[in-house]
């Protein structure tokens, strides 16, 4: 069946770096735009990424862009999220969430289980 | 950068009709979708497009999308059906994904 299982996640320091993986089943990866979206304990979702299905085209929420780089290596069926310098509110779910279609304005139709970072000295 | 306003909460009691409104700027130029989610789980679609359902969406969940605002309807609302949901749509001119805040269904 579609399945995407995140991983990586944990109990990270302020200032350092953790890279989430995501892993794909179920479906043709490589044809799939992707995207990260986190959610803070208590809060509603917040977009993180996307990826377009050949790695070409990428796009951040603004409170992200130069510290978080989504990537993929379709040849292993796997999405990445490599946070940098992260911060306290940076504590979130982590959701890795596949596109249904190639236009940005296609809705998200699979999601996974969630990876939980913390960030916290 | 665009926002999307959705209210906290909405009630409703069983077999009634729940209808959760999501505000934006000229929001019927956009396309919405709308997401549910139960405490403890990932969000499921459950309308696309303004007003398409996927494949095992009962047809009780409809959606709607004109002038400022978009809706999502529910009839006949079963206990299950208590969740948090949550509208989105994409941001062209920040090439940004955009969410609402979510309402919070409760079944009274």
């Amino acid at each position: 069946q579609v399945q995407l299982v995140e991983s990586g996640g944990g109990v990270v320091r302020p200032g350092t770096s953790v890279r989430l993986s995501c892993a794909a089943s179920g479906f043709t990866f490589n044809d799939s735009p992707m995207n990260w979206v986190r959610q803070a304990p208590g809060t509603g979702l917040e977009w993180v990424a996307f990826l377009s299905n050949d790695g070409s085209n990428k796009f951040y929420a603004d409170s992200m862009k130069g510290r978080f780089t989504i990537s993929r290596d379709n040849s292993k069926n796997t999405l990445y999220l490599q946070m940098n310098k992260v911060r306290p509110e940076d504590t979130a779910v982590y959701y890795c969430a596949r596109r249904r279609g190639y236009s940005p304005r296609d809705a998200i139709d699979v999601w996974g289980q969630g990876a939980t970072v913390t960030v916290s000295s | 950068s665009y926002v999307l306003t959705q209210p906290p909460s909405v009630s409703v009691a069983p077999g009634l009709t729940a209808r959760m409104t999501c505000g934006g700027n000229n929001i019927r130029s956009k396309t919405v979708h709308w997401y549910q989610q139960k405490p403890g789980q990932a969000p499921v679609l459950v309308v696309y497009d303004d007003s398409d359902r996927p494949s095992g969406i009962p047809e009780r969940f409809s959606g709607s999308n004109s002038g400022n605002t978009a809706t999502l309807t529910i009839n006949r609302v079963e206990a299950g059906d208590e969740a948090d949901y949550y509208c989105q749509v994409w941001d062209s001119y920040d090439d940004q994904v955009v969410f609402g805040g979510g309402t919070k269904l409760t079944v009274l």
